[in-house]
């Protein structure tokens, strides 16, 4: 079974300053990762994903994110947010022949003026 | 191009009252998953159609029910409601083929049970 464990709830940061989100994974098979982001009262849009080759993937918005095998982890980046940011990240993951995705708690990041 | 559609967008019920909610996949789309998410929690993968059956099911009890029609749109009824299902219902949409595939998401419709 897949599990994905986003290591922190909330995130706050002042505009123009470097994020990470965290996002650790536990699968015994391989694993395609991706991120959602989640604006107040809406739906999910996909950030980004990685499903194979590189392991340093680009996103929508100017986020990125790198696929560690070793350390099992997706960690998102972003080298200078905006206010536009604040909202809900969730990391998801789906295994095998199915695309259910498996979804951690969710990171709130909160961009400060 | 019409991305994912739900509706409706908020309904309210009564506990014990069965809700029927419904899903318009993304043009090209032949498969379509429900999840369910939970105030200040990720979303949880209910169960997915393809070509009007039931292809995968989470950990969810019998009382959740899907339907896809020949058009691929698709239903979720719940019956028997309890407070504890109050939620942001999710569909997504996908193409069924090799993959892996993304998941388009709608907006959601957000039930309360009362």
């Amino acid at each position: 079974a897949q599990s994905v464990t986003q290591l922190d709830s909330q995130v706050p940061v002042f505009e123009e300053a470097p994020v990470e989100l965290r996002c650790n994974y536990s699968s015994s098979v391989s694993v395609y990762l991706f991120w959602y982001v989640q604006y107040p009262n809406q739906g999910l849009q996909l950030l980004l994903k990685y499903l194979s080759g590189s392991t340093l993937v680009k996103g929508i918005n100017g986020f990125e994110a790198e696929f560690n095998k070793s350390q099992t982890s997706f960690h998102l980046r972003k080298p200078s947010v905006h206010i536009s940011d604040t909202a809900e990240y969730f990391c998801a993951v789906s295994a095998g022949n199915t695309d259910k995705l498996i979804f951690g708690t969710g990171t709130r990041l909160q961009v400060f003026p | 191009d019409a991305g994912v559609t739900q509706s409706p967008t908020h309904l309210i019920k009564t506990r014990g009252q069965q809700v029927t909610l419904r899903c318009s996949p993304k043009s090209g789309h032949d498969t379509v998953s429900w999840y369910q998410q939970a105030l200040g929690q990720g979303p949880q993968f209910i169960f997915q159609y393809y070509e009007e059956e039931e292809r995968q099911r989470g950990n969810f009890p019998d009382r959740f029910s899907g339907h896809q029609f020949p058009n691929y749109s698709s239903e979720l009824n719940v019956n028997a409601l309890l407070l504890g299902d109050s939620a942001l219902y999710l569909c997504a949409s996908s193409p069924l083929g090799p993959g892996p595939y993304e998941q388009y998401f709608g907006p959601g419709t957000r039930l309360t049970v009362t």
